[in-house]
């Protein structure tokens, strides 16, 4: 299957962690992503992890990847408000092709 | 290095009318992906392109919807006869060769179907 499943809503408080989830149902992906888009902007890659990782940390940014369960979580340490924006996660296939995206979970962060 | 580059930003056409979207990559980017985003979803694969070819298009719907990427000049996103429905955000993502597993995204075009 080619579906990818988040949470749609997230809300937290300012300088709290944020934990967004997604599944993914093809245990073949090779690559899996977190994009974040800002209101009526593009897409900007925030991080990525390999299949064979389990963790990958980036300043604020953790990735933990659980294949056995097909989940990927995106943490984000000292939430601020302006990490309010939709998070996507997206799996790709092999080295090239196409990213299947999940529909964005919309975190707000509160004062 | 420019990063992926899309114009217009918004697209206005009445029904029936044809949309031409355009994508210029980033420098040394050959490979070319356009995507959908109707509102409330996420992005919706199209179409990928390199230089001159059509490597799988099977988001694409069969018909009034065309892609190309020339040997020079952008990537073009061609919808013909547009209906309501065609109403979304394309945004196009580049990507170098050998290098697929990161694609840069552009800002996206708006069409808005009246």
């Amino acid at each position: 299957g080619e579906d990818v499943e988040q949470s749609l809503f997230l809300s937290v408080r300012e300088g709290d962690s944020s934990v967004i989830n997604c599944t993914y149902t093809d245990s073949s992906s090779t690559y899996l992503y977190w994009y974040k888009q800002e209101p009526g902007a593009g897409l900007q890659l925030l991080t990525y992890i390999f299949s064979n990782m389990d963790m990958k940390q980036d300043q604020r940014l953790t990735v933990l990847l659980n294949k056995k369960d097909k989940h990927l979580s995106l943490r984000i340490a000292d939430t601020q408000t302006g990490d309010s924006a939709i998070y996507f996660c997206a799996e790709k296939w092999g080295s090239q092709g196409n990213l299947i995206f999940g529909k964005g979970t919309k975190l707000s962060v509160k004062p | 290095n420019a990063g992926v580059m899309q114009n217009p930003r918004h697209l206005v056409r009445r029904r029936g009318q044809e949309a031409r979207l355009r994508c210029s990559p980033m420098k040394g980017h050959s490979h070319v992906y356009w995507y959908r985003q109707l509102p409330e979803e996420g992005l919706k694969f199209m179409v990928y392109l390199q230089k001159e070819n059509i490597i799988d298009e099977s988001g694409m719907p069969k018909e009034r919807f065309s892609a190309e990427f020339p040997k020079e000049g952008p990537s073009i996103l061609r919808i013909q006869q547009v209906v309501r429905g065609d109403s979304a955000a394309y945004f196009c993502a580049s990507s170098p060769p050998g290098q697929g597993f990161q694609a840069f995204f552009g800002q996206g075009t708006r069409l808005t179907v009246v």
